[in-house]
Order: structure tokens, then sequence, then C-alpha cells
């Protein structure tokens, strides 16, 4: 069965700082990975997604996300937090086409 | 991509009624689904909503307390039956434009139930 674990609960940073939020994740194939942020109020938005390739994607919003096969890790990065980053963010993983199983989310905190 | 319009946006009922939410997408698409996220918690998923059949359920949901319908490939309907406290939730409709597992998802904006 896949699943996903996200070890932060809550992340709090200093606009400017950089950024680093992690996500595991198993499968017993190759993955396919999500990164979605959720703003407060909002539904989900798809910040990037790796399927096969470059093992370093870039997304919306300045973010980039580099997966480690060896470390079962997807984790999602960006040199420069705004305070408009402050939201939720979830991984997510999708072996199979009837759904996506999503890790418990990390709630970023952005301080001025 | 796709965009999804989810009604209501929010809404306080009371214990024992029902309430309906809708999906409806700007383009056809392959697969729908209906996600409850409740507070502080990640995304579960309910059941897949199939076009012209019955739903595809996950563990731990029914049909009796969730029914679903699909009638046609942009529209569907998920209604929370004999709704309790714990029902409080964010109900989140999503649709995949393939069958293919790296397809992405999109989200509607999410239906905040509160009952009370």
């Amino acid at each position: 069965a896949q699943s996903v674990t996200q070890p932060d609960i809550h992340i709090t940073v200093s606009e400017g700082a950089s950024l680093e939020l992690r996500c595991n994740y198993s499968y017993g194939a190759t993955p396919y990975l999500f990164w979605y942020v959720q703003s407060p109020g909002q539904g989900l938005q798809l910040l990037l997604k790796y399927f096969s390739g470059d093992t370093l994607v870039q997304g919306i919003k300045g973010f980039e996300a580099e997966f480690k096969r060896s470390q079962s890790s997807f984790n999602l990065r960006k040199p420069s937090v705004h305070w408009s980053d402050a939201a939720e963010y979830f991984c997510a993983v999708g072996g199979s086409a009837r759904q996506l199983t999503f890790g418990s989310g990390t709630q970023l905190t952005v301080l001025p | 991509s796709a965009v999804i319009s989810q009604k209501p946006s929010r809404d306080i009922c009371q214990r024992g009624t029902s309430l309906t939410i809708q999906c409806q997408v700007d383009s056809q698409v392959t697969m729908m689904f209906w996600y409850r996220q409740q507070p502080g918690q990640s995304l579960t998923l309910i059941a897949t909503a199939n076009q012209g059949s019955e739903a595809t359920y996950e563990s731990g949901f029914v049909i009796d307390k969730f029914p679903i319908s699909r009638p046609n490939l942009t529209f569907s309907t998920l209604t929370v039956s004999n709704m309790s406290p714990e029902d409080s939730s964010i109900y989140l409709c999503s649709v995949r434009q393939g069958a293919d597992s790296g397809t992405e998802a999109f989200f509607g904006q999410g239906t905040r139930l509160t009952v009370v």
C-alpha cells in the first residue's frame, strides 16, 4: 500500500529565509509525486509534480522539489520565502488512477 | 486544467438533517472524487463518483451515509445524510482528466460544513 509521511506538522520561518518541507513516501514501484498548497478557506493548488526524468522539479511560485529514490523522499524547497507563502502544504503520491494518497500536511508560518 | 465550482462554500446544519454538495466542472473529466478533510487533518478519500453507475466507496464510508450521484461527465453531488457533529469537516470535490496514474488532480474550493 502507498503512504506518505510529512514529519513536520508546523514550521515557522522568517520572511526571506530559505525553506525545506520534508516528504517521505512508501510505494512499491516508481511513484508519481505531487506537492499541493492549501491557503485558508481555499481548495488545493498544485505546486509541482514528478513523474520521471530530471529529479529536480521546478514548480510555480518559485518552489522546487528533489526526488531521491534512495531516500524515498520528495522534499519541497524555496530559496526565499514570502509572507504570502504561509499556508498548509501537502505531499501526495499517486500510484493508482483511482486516488491520490496525501500526507498529513505541514503548516507554514512566515514571520515578518 | 479544469475549473471546479463547488456549492455551497460553507453551511451550518442541524444534526439529523442532510446536506447536498454540488460539484460542477468546466470540462468533461474521466475521474471525479470526493474527499473529506477533518479539522487539522489531511484529506481522506470518501469515494470515486462513476458516471452512470454507483460510486465506489473507500473503507469506512457507506452509500447510505454519503450517497453520490454523477449524471454526466461534468457534474456530481455528494449528500451527507443524517448529520452529526462528527461530520463537521471540509468536503472537497476533485477531478483527474485522465486515467493515467500521473495525471494531476484538480480541486474545488471545498465546502466547510459545521453540524450543531
